[in-house]
């Protein structure tokens, strides 16, 4: 099976701009989580969605949101980006839920200026 | 509530020796238990996991990690490194409790040299 692709896989964008960053999981996976990974704080979560419904929230604000579509495929929205948005931003795909194992994508390293 | 803690940011071992990446956790009920290695540049990828069973856990690469529930410990390990084992490694825990969070929490992770 192919594993869990993002895209892009690096972005620059300025202070104020919004991004949008997509994620395909393996095929037959329905949970798909999203994680921002920075030096200073680590791997944190910021959403995970099972069945094109949000399942659990992370502690970010509303200018980062998500959906899922019917083919488990997941985006996620960053809106009025901040410098401190810079980070990389990981997809994780399970079967069903993470009590499984998460198999991550490469990533999308964001830069914003 | 659910956490849990890397004490060491980084673990250097010289190649042929055995190495210890440290975990310990906390959660209410039983655990799952995972270990994951990234590669820079890279995301994340699956090491092993506990779940239920034997305490001794094989996973790929020939490392292991061994479940101790008295020390809330899940340390990774292997019996001789290799250079190729250099990478940041995170143990991550989830309350096997039905209710509690499906997201697992993730260690600050562990830099892992290997000098040769």
């Amino acid at each position: 099976k192919a594993g869990v692709t993002q895209t892009p896989r690096y972005l620059i964008k300025t202070r104020g701009q919004q991004v949008t960053l997509s994620c395909s999981p393996i095929s037959g996976h329905r949970s798909v989580s999203w994680y921002q990974q920075t030096p200073g704080q680590g791997l944190q979560f910021l959403f995970e969605y099972f069945s094109e419904t949000q399942r659990n929230k992370g502690n970010f604000p509303g200018r980062f949101s998500g959906r899922q579509f019917s083919n488990s495929r997941s985006e996620m929205n960053v809106s009025t980006l901040e410098l401190g948005d810079s980070a990389l931003y990981l997809c994780a795909s399970s079967p069903r839920d993470s009590q499984e194992t998460q198999y991550f994508g490469p990533g999308t390293r964001l830069l914003v200026l | 509530a659910q956490s849990v803690a890397q004490p060491e940011d980084q673990v250097n071992v010289a190649e042929g020796n055995p190495l210890t990446v440290k975990c310990t956790y906390s959660v209410s009920g039983n655990p799952y238990l995972f270990w994951y290695v990234q590669y820079p540049n890279r995301g994340l990828q699956f090491l092993l996991k506990y779940i239920t069973g034997d305490n001794l856990v094989k996973g790929s690469y020939g490392f292991e990690a061994e479940f101790n529930k008295s020390q809330t410990s899940f340390h990774l390990k292997k019996p001789s490194a290799l250079v190729s084992d250099s990478a940041l490694y995170f143990c991550a825990v989830r309350d096997k409790r039905s209710g509690g969070s499906y997201i697992p929490t993730f260690g600050r992770g562990t830099s892992l040299i290997v000098h040769p």
